[in-house]
């Protein structure tokens, strides 16, 4: 069974710039949700996608967006990059009879803003 | 205050030792506890969970929870080198906090043949 995918691996922007990130759930979870790992932060929730509705939210401004597709494939855009937003974005995705915790986390885009 | 607060180390041990690793957190509203384990450059991966309080034992990891003291912990018995890695704790609020995760700031265990 694959696991979850993401792309790109590396992707580097200038501030003020857009960033799209883009996430595959493994097959069959309708779950997706998108952490931020910053250095010295640790990992930060940041949303919740299920059956293509946001769920919740963490603390983050709007410009980290995102949406889900009716493939549950999932995307996070970042508008108006800033120097801070550089972290490791990792997506994990949840069978629907899954317990909250099993979240199955996919190797992550490193996003470097310069 | 941080909801979540984990020492981030670096911990180094020899093979064979007994490791600790902690976290404390500050709200009370808590259901799951749960311990995840990342190695470099990959994704965190569910290692064990806990409801409520008490301990859980799976294999050579206890992870136990002492809500009066507002206390996770997850030992590893006989360490590995494969052991070494990052680990995080974290807790789901539930609640209108359903589904967001909280997590430590991880802690860098090595073990060292």
């Amino acid at each position: 069974e694959a696991g979850v995918t993401q792309s790109p691996t590396h992707l580097i922007k200038t501030r003020g710039q857009q960033a799209t990130l883009r996430c595959s759930p493994i097959s069959g979870h309708t779950s997706v949700y998108w952490y931020q790992q910053a250095l010295g932060l640790g990992l930060q929730f940041l949303l919740w996608y299920d059956e293509g509705e946001e769920r919740n939210r963490g603390n983050f401004p709007p410009r980290f967006s995102g949406r889900q597709f009716p493939n549950y494939s999932s995307e996070l855009n970042v508008n108006a990059l800033e120097l801070e937003d550089s972290a490791l974005y990792l997506c994990a995705s949840r069978d629907r009879t899954g317990e909250i915790y099993e979240q199955y986390f996919g190797p992550g885009t490193r996003l470097t803003v310069t | 205050q941080k909801e979540v607060e984990q020492d981030p180390g670096p911990l180094s041990v020899p093979e064979g030792a007994i490791v600790s690793l902690n976290c404390t957190y500050s709200n009370s509203a808590f259901q799951y506890f749960m311990w995840y384990r990342q190695y470099s450059r990959k994704g965190p991966e569910l290692l064990m969970y806990t409801y409520s309080s008490g301990n859980k034992e799976d294999g050579r990891f206890t992870a136990q929870v002492d809500k009066s003291s507002k206390y996770i912990s997850l030992f590893i018995r006989d360490s590995q080198p494969s052991d070494s890695a990052t680990y995080l704790c974290g807790r789901d609020a539930g609640g209108t906090s359903y589904g967001k995760l909280t997590f430590g700031q991880g802690t860098i265990l090595t073990v060292h043949p």
